[in-house]
Order: C-alpha cells, then sequence, then structure tokens
C-alpha cells in the first residue's frame, strides 16, 4: 500500500523559507511515477506547485518558480520543497503526492493528508 | 479567479443523477486531457476520473466523466449521501505550461 506522509513546521515567519519533506513509503521514488506538491489555501480551491521525476525532469507553477526548490532523497525516500521569502498568501495546507501517467497530464493518484503550514510572524 | 470554471455548488436527493460541469480553453481542456477529484471537507483529495472518462481501480461506476470540445462534465447517478464533498477538476494548460484546476464544485445530498 502506497503512502504518502507530508512534514514540516506549521508556523513560518514572514519572508523565511517553508521547507516540506514528503515521506514515501510502498512506492520507490526513483520508479517511473512522478511526484508532486500541491496546496490549498484556507476555504480554497487546489494550486498545483510542481511535479518532477528522479531523473531531474520538472514542471512548475510559473508564479511560484523564482521562490521554488525541490529536491528527492532517494536514500530515504523522500522529496521536498524549500519556497522562500514567503508571505501570508502562502499559508495553506501542503500536500505532496505521486502522479501517474505523462507529467503533463496533473494525474495526482496517491495523496499525502497534506500539512498546514502558516506564515505569521 | 481558476482558470477553469465550475459552478459553486450542485444538489440532489438520494437515487438521483448530478452533472457538475468544468469549462475551460484551448489551451487546456480543449487540448489535454481532464481528471476529476473528490474532496470530503478536512481530507485530501481523491482521484476520481483520468483521462477524461477513466475510473482508477475502487471508484465506482455511479461515477463517469466526459468531454467535449473545451468542456467537461462529472455525472454521479444513484446519488449517495456519503457522494456529499467537494469536486475538481484539473487538466494541464499549454499556454499558462502548468497544471490547473477548478475552483471545485460542493455537491449537497439533500
Amino acid at each position: 500500500q502506497v503512502q504518502l506522509q507530508e512534514s514540516g513546521p506549521g508556523l513560518v515567519k514572514p519572508s523565511e523559507t517553508l521547507s516540506l519533506t514528503c515521506t514515501v513509503s510502498g512506492s520507490s521514488i526513483s520508479s517511473d511515477y512522478y511526484w508532486g506538491w500541491i496546496r490549498q489555501p484556507p476555504g480554497k480551491g487546489l494550486e498545483w506547485i510542481g511535479s518532477f521525476h528522479h531523473s531531474g525532469i520538472g514542471d512548475y507553477n510559473p508564479s511560484l518558480k523564482s521562490r521554488l526548490t525541490t529536491s528527492l532523497d532517494t536514500s530515504n525516500n523522500q522529496f521536498s520543497l524549500r519556497l522562500n521569502s514567503v508571505t501570508a498568501t502562502d499559508t495553506a495546507i501542503y500536500y505532496c503526492a505521486r502522479g501517474s501517467g505523462s507529467r503533463r497530464q496533473g494525474t495526482f493518484d496517491i495523496w499525502g493528508q497534506g500539512t498546514m503550514a502558516t506564515v505569521s510572524s | 479567479q481558476s482558470v477553469l470554471t465550475q459552478p459553486p455548488s450542485a444538489s440532489g436527493t438520494p437515487g438521483q443523477r448530478v452533472t457538475i460541469s468544468c469549462s475551460g480553453s484551448s489551451s487546456n481542456i480543449g487540448s489535454n486531457t481532464v481528471n476529476w477529484y473528490q474532496q470530503v471537507p478536512g481530507t485530501a483529495p481523491k482521484l476520481l476520473i483520468y483521462s477524461n472518462n477513466q475510473r482508477p481501480s475502487g471508484v465506482p461506476d455511479r461515477f463517469s466523466g466526459s468531454k467535449s470540445g473545451t468542456s467537461a462534465s462529472l455525472a454521479i447517478s444513484g446519488l449517495q449521501s456519503e457522494d456529499e464533498a467537494d469536486y475538481c477538476c484539473a487538466a494541464w494548460d499549454d499556454s499558462l505550461y502548468g497544471v490547473v484546476f477548478g475552483g471545485g464544485t460542493k455537491l449537497t445530498v439533500l
């Protein structure tokens, strides 16, 4: 059974960096799936952050790309997100997910439970 | 303002058939496949339909998807109380170069 679990600090100060990790079990991040991050501000809809493959190929939301860094740790079967210079508008539930099919289909078949990240001083 | 447009709400009674629409443009739905997600409040989204009309294993055949031109629809037949959730469409957008989501439709089972 494939499971994804997000982890990270629940509170981040404005202008600082939000760092999140997704731990994957039941599926290798080196397999032929891609991995992604999606966020959901309180009471709002889903926003795609980025999707990437262990080969290094990835696509990222143009509105976030300049502040975004993603990485994969194959030895621990984890992948991470770093979003710098955060503001209150980055407050959201952050989900990690496994993508299937073509990377440019947006088909996320397995999701983590999500982790709330609040930007506040 | 979401790139894909959905009605904010829909409703139906148990046993009824309900459809939820998703309207886009030539750069997203018009040229790429559509996925649908179901999200029960307080939980993570769940993939319901992929590639316009394909159901993942475990999704009841009461759920079906279709696409025509720049619009897509999700149909739920034999509505059940457990279907009460938010439903969201998604597709790749060739112009924005990314995955775009609809704003979501809150389905109420009366």
